[in-house]
């Protein structure tokens, strides 16, 4: 069985700072997405990775994939008050794209 | 221009119910998926269709019925509710599926269940 784990769960951080969501998964998929999620909304496709050491930015948020050691990171830059959300990363269990493993997500605060 | 729609966004009932959700995408996409959400935000699928043919089941009980009229639409029946059923169950679509798949998914807003 496929499990995702992320770490950490929740992540308070003050405005202009660094930080790196993880995203391990525990068998072998070459597609992975962030998706982000504010409270009460839907989720919000951030990136999807589709190779081993892709890498893909988008304004603050960079991310990566290393399918040799199924991890996924999720680093932001100089955060903001606007990132606060939930980022959940998902694992495309048979790179086919319609069995995609969520992990528990990051709950990301970001203060003024 | 609503991508994925899905109603209705609120439902509360009682135990022993049956009631529908409904969806509907207007991207085109071949797969449509349902996802349950639970209350500690982990996400999991119950159900994913290609061009109106199941192609997963999760192990969800049988009281859960989707039923595919087209391709645009997904459509999940719950018959017998119960309080374990109460979460935010979300419509989702995608491109194709296959090696050539890149697609993200693309999620509808979501239908808060209540039961009481």
């Amino acid at each position: 069985e496929l499990k995702v784990e992320q770490n950490p769960l929740f992540l308070s951080m003050q405005e202009g700072k660094n930080y790196t969501i993880y995203c391990n998964y525990s068998t072998t998929s070459d597609r992975l997405y962030w998706y982000r999620q504010d409270p009460g909304k839907s989720l919000e496709s951030l990136f999807v990775l589709l190779s081993n050491g892709a890498v893909k930015q988008e304004g603050r948020l960079m991310a990566s994939l290393d399918t040799k050691a199924r991890l996924s990171t999720l680093h932001i830059t100089a955060a903001v008050h606007d990132l606060s959300a939930t980022y959940f990363c998902a694992v495309d269990l048979n790179n086919a794209g319609n069995m995609l493993t969520f992990g528990g997500g990051t709950r990301l605060m970001v203060k003024p | 221009d609503t991508a994925v729609s899905q109603t209705p966004k609120y439902l509360v009932t009682q135990m022993g119910n049956d009631k529908s959700i409904k969806c509907e995408q207007n991207l085109g996409h071949d797969t449509m998926y349902w996802y349950k959400q639970d209350s500690k935000k982990f996400l999991k699928i119950m159900f994913s269709y290609n061009n109106k043919e199941l192609i997963i089941n999760e192990t969800v009980p049988n009281r859960f019925s989707p039923k595919s009229p087209d391709k645009a639409h997904l459509n999940l029946h719950i018959n017998s509710l119960e309080l374990g059923d109460s979460a935010v169950y979300f419509c989702a679509s995608s491109r194709m599926t296959g090696v050539s798949y890149n697609s993200p998914l693309h999620f509808g807003n979501g239908t808060r269940l209540t039961v009481t």
